[in-house]
């Protein structure tokens, strides 16, 4: 069984620049959410995908956005990047329709430098 | 809104000591508590998970407790190792189908 997977592994843009990030999902679940941590915070919430639409949303602007496909895989698309977007992006998936019911497993992460 | 409160920010410990980690909440409504583990620039490992009709778990050296009434659950760690370094972060759910994260507990178990 293939865990949850994430590329880029580290990533350095330039203010102003956009940025799309991927994201395997684990073998057999069909929810996907994607989670901003910055240094020495916990993960923030950014937005959940379930077949393919969006399932909720955090306190994140329009200018990020993302896409779930058939295979259940995701991307996240940040524009305009600013330097406060630098983070750790995670990715976790679930089986089903996520309330925070059952465990979501992570993925090892992205990490995003804007300068 | 859930708010996830951890304390304390960091702790370090001699090997073999048993310790606590501590996480509040706001939303006492909350129907289940998760923990998690994070190694330095790492994803996250989930550790233990707490249904709110459960009192606790337990997984080898580890055992959470969730108390509702009074907004908090622990996380005892039996006979540390120094392998057991890491961040630990509790999360409950929110209101927008997410997981609300505590900014975590770096604990250091010295050899």
């Amino acid at each position: 069984e293939t865990g949850v997977t994430q590329s880029p592994t580290h990533l350095i843009k330039t203010r102003g620049q956009q940025v799309t990030l991927r994201c395997s999902s684990q073998s057999g679940h069909n929810t996907v959410s994607w989670y901003q941590q910055a240094l020495g915070q916990g993960p923030q919430f950014i937005f959940q995908y379930y077949r393919e639409e969006e399932n909720g949303r955090g306190n994140f602007p329009p200018r990020f956005s993302g896409l779930q496909f058939p295979n259940y895989s995701s991307e996240l698309n940040v524009n305009a990047l600013e330097l406060d977007d630098s983070a750790l992006y995670l990715c976790a998936s679930s089986p089903r329709r996520g309330r925070g019911e059952e465990t979501q497993y992570f993925g090892p992460g992205t990490r995003l430098l804007v300068l | 809104k859930q708010e996830v409160t951890q304390i304390p920010a960091a702790l370090s410990v001699p090997e073999g000591e048993n310790l606590v980690l501590n996480c509040s909440f706001t939303d006492s409504a909350i129907y289940n508590l998760q923990w998690f583990r994070q190694d330095p620039g790492k994803g996250l490992t989930s550790l233990l998970l707490i249904q709110s009709s459960q009192r606790e778990q337990t997984s080898g050296r580890l055992n959470a407790s969730l108390d509702k009434s009074s907004g908090r659950s622990t996380l005892y760690i039996a006979a540390s190792q120094p392998g057991d370094s890491a961040t630990y972060l509790c999360a409950g759910p929110g209101s927008a189908r997410q997981l609300t994260f505590g900014s975590g507990t770096q604990l250091t178990v010295l050899p």
